[in-house]
């Protein structure tokens, strides 16, 4: 059964905008990893960002951070200085492997 | 450089038709799995395995096999294709730690699947 939810299947963003995608999951586990991956073009998929469960500070990597909410079991991206680059689908997964959510289409415009 | 590399990358065939898709690592991970994509619905698990001759089903094996005879080796078979396998294939290993599933998902490059 589908435990991670991505409700929005386009997002776009102009260029050194900013942009959250959205995801929210299902779960009864108290310690487990959220991941975003991002698929370019190229169809190669790429992990973006990971965040651990129990630690209550939100994951940054550059451009990218997290807004993670456990209580409301939710684990949004947020794409800051947004660039042409940054276009792609963009998965949530929880537990690594086994769960995705259906995806995101990013759009970046000049 | 650590890859886990699939063949082929592309390929159309016909219903019925034998085919195998092969997926090898270079990161000597113990788990590895096969996803499909398709387009509105994600990546769904097809199988898995946490190591050397142990596999098991995910969401939608019906229609596939797998085997894991070496730990770097694990290919997709489809032993009688039919249409609605039409899809993108990705191959995918990881480490596997203790405590919950943390380790990054390394994928391959993907397969395109096209079933007459």
């Amino acid at each position: 059964a589908q435990t991670v939810t991505q409700s929005q299947p386009e997002m776009s963003v102009q260029e050194a905008e900013t942009v959250t995608l959205s995801c929210t999951y299902d779960t009864s586990e108290s310690d487990y990893y959220l991941f975003w991956y991002k698929q370019p073009p190229s169809r190669q998929m790429i992990l973006v960002i990971r965040q651990e469960a129990y630690k209550q500070q939100n994951a940054t990597e550059n451009r990218f951070s997290v807004n993670f909410q456990k209580a409301a079991k939710s684990f949004s991206l947020k794409i800051s200085d947004s660039q042409l680059g940054d276009a792609a689908m963009y998965f949530c997964a929880y537990r690594s492997a086994r769960d995705f959510g259906t995806g995101t289409r990013l759009q970046v415009f000049p | 450089e650590a890859q886990v590399t699939q063949n082929p990358r592309y390929l159309i065939t016909v219903t019925g038709k034998k085919l195998t898709v092969t997926c090898s690592q270079n990161m000597n991970h113990e788990y590895m799995s096969w996803y499909r994509q398709d387009p509105g619905l994600g990546l769904r698990q097809i199988y898995y395995s946490m190591n050397v001759e142990v596999t098991d089903k995910g969401d939608v094996p019906e229609g596939y096999k797998v085997s894991r005879k070496e730990k770097r080796n694990f290919p997709l078979i489809l032993e009688s294709p039919s249409p609605n396998q039409t899809s993108l294939y990705f191959c995918a290993s990881r480490e596997i730690g203790g405590g919950p599933p943390f380790g990054e998902l390394f994928f391959g490059e993907g397969s395109r699947l096209t079933v007459l």
